[in-house]
This record gives C-alpha cells, sequence and structure tokens, in this order.
C-alpha cells in the first residue's frame, strides 16, 4: 500500500512567486494534516482537513496561504507571494477515523521550500 | 501554555552508548505522547507512544515513559547504532484532539563507529 506521498520534494522559488504543494493521503484516509517546520524549529501544525472541510485551520500563518482538498482526496497547499520566511519543510499527515480517538497519523516525506 | 520542550542537539554517541533525549511537556488534561523519528531523506515515522500516566512505549530497542508527575517523556535506548541516526522528535496530543500534535524542536543524533 503506497504512504503518503507529497509533491515536489524540493522548491526553490524567488520570493514574490507562487508555489503549490501537493499531498496524496493514503487512500481511504479522511483526515489529512498539513505541518510546517521552519528552519530547525518545531514542527508546527498548520490545519486539518475532514474529507473535503477544513476542520481546524488555527495554525494557517497568514492569507498567503490557501490550502484545498477538492473531493476529499488529495489537498493543495498553495503560497502565493511566497516570502523568504515561507522556507522550510513542508509535511503531510493522513489518519483513517474520528472517534473515539484518532489512529495514527502517517506522515510524508515533506517538500522542502526555499524561498530566495 | 501547551508546549513540548526537548533537549538540543545535535547529540553525537559512539556505537554502543546509551542514549537519553529529554523531553518535557505542558498541557491541560492528559495529553498523550509520542515519538517520531525522521531518518536521512525520509519521512516522520512514529517511533513509540504512550497515551496515560505510567505507561512505557517501547520499539527497537527505545523506550520512554509517561511520567504525570515530572511531565517528561524522556526517550532511552541503552546502546546505539549507527543506524540509530536521525532527527528525533518528541510530540503532545490533546484528547480529543485528533492528530493536531504539538511537536517539540527535534534533537539530531549522529552515532559513530
Amino acid at each position: 500500500e503506497a504512504g503518503v506521498t507529497q509533491f515536489p520534494s524540493h522548491s526553490v522559488i524567488e520570493k514574490g512567486q507562487t508555489v503549490t504543494l501537493r499531498c496524496d493521503p493514503i487512500s481511504g484516509h479522511d483526515n489529512l494534516y498539513w505541518y510546517r517546520r521552519v528552519m530547525g524549529k518545531e514542527i508546527k501544525f498548520l490545519l486539518h482537513f475532514v474529507k473535503e472541510s477544513k476542520q481546524d485551520e488555527s495554525g494557517m500563518p497568514n492569507n498567503r496561504f490557501l490550502a484545498e482538498r477538492t473531493g476529499g482526496t488529495y489537498s493543495t497547499l498553495k503560497v502565493q507571494p511566497a516570502e523568504l520566511e515561507d522556507s522550510g519543510v513542508y509535511f503531510c499527515a493522513s489518519s483513517q477515523d474520528r472517534a473515539p480517538d484518532h489512529t495514527e497519523a502517517f506522515f510524508g516525506q515533506g517538500t522542502r521550500l526555499t524561498v530566495v | 501554555g501547551n508546549s513540548v520542550t526537548q533537549m538540543e542537539g545535535p547529540v553525537t554517541l559512539s556505537e554502543e552508548a546509551f542514549l537519553t533525549i529529554n523531553c518535557t511537556y505542558t498541557a491541560t488534561g492528559y495529553p498523550s505522547l509520542f515519538w517520531y523519528v525522521q531518518y536521512p531523506g525520509e519521512g516522520l515515522q512514529l517511533l513509540l507512544k504512550a497515551t496515560k500516566a505510567d505507561d512505557k512505549g517501547s520499539n527497537k530497542g527505545f523506550e520512554a515513559t509517561y511520567r504525570k508527575e515530572t511531565t517528561s517523556f524522556h526517550l532511552e535506548k541503552g546502546s546505539v547504532q549507527v543506524s540509530d541516526s536521525a532527527v528525533y522528535f518528541c510530540a503532545r496530543k490533546l484528547t480529543g484532539g485528533g492528530n493536531k500534535l504539538t511537536f517539540g524542536t527535534g534533537t539530531q543524533l549522529k552515532v559513530e563507529l
């Protein structure tokens, strides 16, 4: 069974450009999460989808970030326009169910974004 | 506030040395606690977990005990191998919080021959 897959693995863009990251969760996983690790700091939660709905987007840093999950399958995270401080590793994770507590979350390899 | 604090790295050890990576947490309620590992070039993998006080999580020779009285979840291994070289992340999940994890900053471990 394929794990969580993220594309691209690396991206280098100039400040002001747009970048779109993609995450394919494990098939059948309703829950999808985005996290970010900036320059050796802690990994921070960005948002959580349940199917196509945003359950919790409290970690999104600002309105330059837009996450979508149309159809409840893969998700995209767009950064527009990118700023230098957006550089970091973006992780996606998925898990299967909701109650009474979630099963283990499986993480992708991450996308390393560098804004220059 | 709610947070996870783990010892800073990098940690460099010789093969077969004893490993401890400290982790403490703050939280209201009774969180579940985790250690994740990221091997070079790979994604985060769950290493072990504990869901209630005094539980001990263990996997691949690693252990961590959920200590409510000291709010700690230190990672230990009696004899490390070169293949254990990786970044280790301590994490907390609040009850009912789905899989919304709060991570520490990560500790890089390098094991040398």
